[in-house]
């Protein structure tokens, strides 16, 4: 099978913009989790998304958001893009939601100048 | 809140000698323990993971242990080698979704 992917790797943005990044899991899955990760903070959870449905939402401003679509495939946004926004986004998918096992994608690189 | 700790966030060991790893949580209702190495630029990947129902558990030379009373999980890598050089994370679970909390990591150096 496939691994989780996410689209696109690198990104370069100013502050103020807006960024939409997009993440396919693994054939099957229908969990999608996002993840930040910074030398400073570490690994943070953001939100999960199973069935189309936000079920669980981390510690971060309204300005990060997300969805899912019915093939089970996910986008994180974040509006208003500031210079701490920099930093890798991870996805994670998962069979379902509470199935424990979580496999990341190779992240997308996000800079903000 | 919840919170896990992990130390030491850097260990350097000789090839051939082991390496532990000790993580600390704070939540008794998480009930999932992921260990993810993370090589310099690639994605985290799982080696390993325990759960609440069990002590202990073992993949070659590697294993995981539990103690649910002092809330403490730890990774042991036996024979290490240059190739276990990487970031490690520990991570705890809970609530019957998919959030991990992740420890700050442990960079290990393996040194020949």
């Amino acid at each position: 099978k496939a691994g989780v992917t996410q689209t696109p790797r690198y990104l370069i943005k100013t502050r103020g913009q807006q960024v939409t990044l997009s993440c396919s899991p693994i054939s099957g899955h229908r969990s999608v989790s996002w993840y930040q990760q910074t030398p400073g903070q570490g690994l943070q959870f953001l939100f999960e998304y199973f069935s189309e449905t936000q079920r669980n939402k981390g510690n971060f401003p309204g300005r990060f958001s997300g969805r899912q679509f019915s093939n089970s495939r996910s986008e994180m946004n974040v509006s208003t893009l500031e210079l701490g926004d920099s930093a890798l986004y991870l996805c994670a998918s998962s069979l379902s939601t509470g199935e424990e096992t979580q496999y990341f994608g190779p992240g997308t690189r996000l800079l903000v100048l | 809140g919840e919170n896990v700790e992990q130390h030491p966030s850097t260990l350097s060991v000789q090839e051939g000698d082991s390496a532990v790893i000790k993580c600390t949580y704070s939540d008794s209702a998480s009930n999932y323990f992921p260990w993810y190495k993370q090589e310099l630029g690639k994605r985290p990947q799982l080696i390993i993971d325990i759960r609440s129902n069990v002590g202990e558990k073992k993949d070659q030379r590697i294993a995981v242990t539990l103690n649910k009373t002092a809330k403490h999980f730890s990774l042991h890598i036996t024979e290490t080698q240059p190739e276990d050089s990487a970031v490690y994370f520990c991570a705890s679970r809970g609530g019957g979704y998919n959030k991990l909390i992740f420890g700050a990591g442990t960079r290990l150096a393996v040194h020949p």
